[in-house]
């Protein structure tokens, strides 16, 4: 079955520094992958879909990659910063409106 | 109106009540979903609606009885439900079978 690992359960750096979350995935070749952002008892939030004919995609602080040889994303958060501490959340689009999620990196972002 | 609504923000239940979670979106969005998510885990798909018709149901316990009565509304009833049960239950919509816009959630506790 498809399985989806986020890297690591949590993630702590310093104000200022790039994080960078991983996502790996076995068993499927998505079309496009995605990253979310969840707050404590919130949904998550979209932030960046990337296909996979994309290497990379940005947005503001935010880059995604996606290397399908690999079958790995990378996130990173570029100058950091306390207000980017949450749960970041990888979801794999598997076809007929089914997405699967990793179980998320929580991310501590310290001033 | 961009955002999905949902109501109540937290229930209480006994393992004999009925209850009902609402959701709503005037997005125009064809799709809906509802997800369960247990703490410090990733959310997990219950049921789709696609143009208010179930088009996914994944292997939910008939306790779990989801119902479309427009293209903005979708409604999840509750009746005997177990204390395992207890979980944020999040709600979706999406324009297209791609990204997807979540709710904030009902945090529901069953006694």
């Amino acid at each position: 079955s498809q399985k989806i690992e986020q890297n690591s359960e949590a993630l702590n750096i310093q104000e200022g520094k790039t994080a960078t979350l991983t996502c790996n995935y076995t068993n499927y070749s998505p079309a496009y992958l995605q990253w979310y952002r969840q707050d404590p008892g919130r949904g998550p939030v979209f932030l960046l879909l990337i296909r996979e004919n994309e290497k990379e995609k940005r947005k503001e602080r935010l880059k995604v990659t996606f290397d399908t040889t690999l079958k790995q994303s990378l996130f990173h958060i570029t100058a950091s910063q306390p207000a980017d501490s949450a749960t970041y959340l990888c979801a794999l689009y598997t076809g007929g409106f089914k997405t699967i999620f990793g179980a998320g990196t929580r991310l501590f972002v310290k001033a | 109106d961009t955002e999905v609504t949902q109501t109540p923000k937290h229930l209480v239940m006994g393992m004999t009540n009925k209850k009902s979670l609402k959701c709503e979106q005037h997005m125009g969005h064809r799709a809906m979903y509802w997800y369960k998510q247990k703490a410090k885990k990733p959310p997990e798909l219950m049921f789709v609606y696609s143009y208010e018709k179930l088009s996914i149901n994944e292997s939910v316990p008939s306790r779990f009885s989801p119902e479309c009565p427009n293209s903005s509304l979708l409604n999840l009833h509750l009746h005997a439900l177990q204390p395992e049960d207890s979980a944020l239950y999040l709600c979706a919509s999406s324009p297209s079978d791609e990204t997807q816009y979540f709710g904030p959630g009902t945090r529901l506790l069953v006694l």
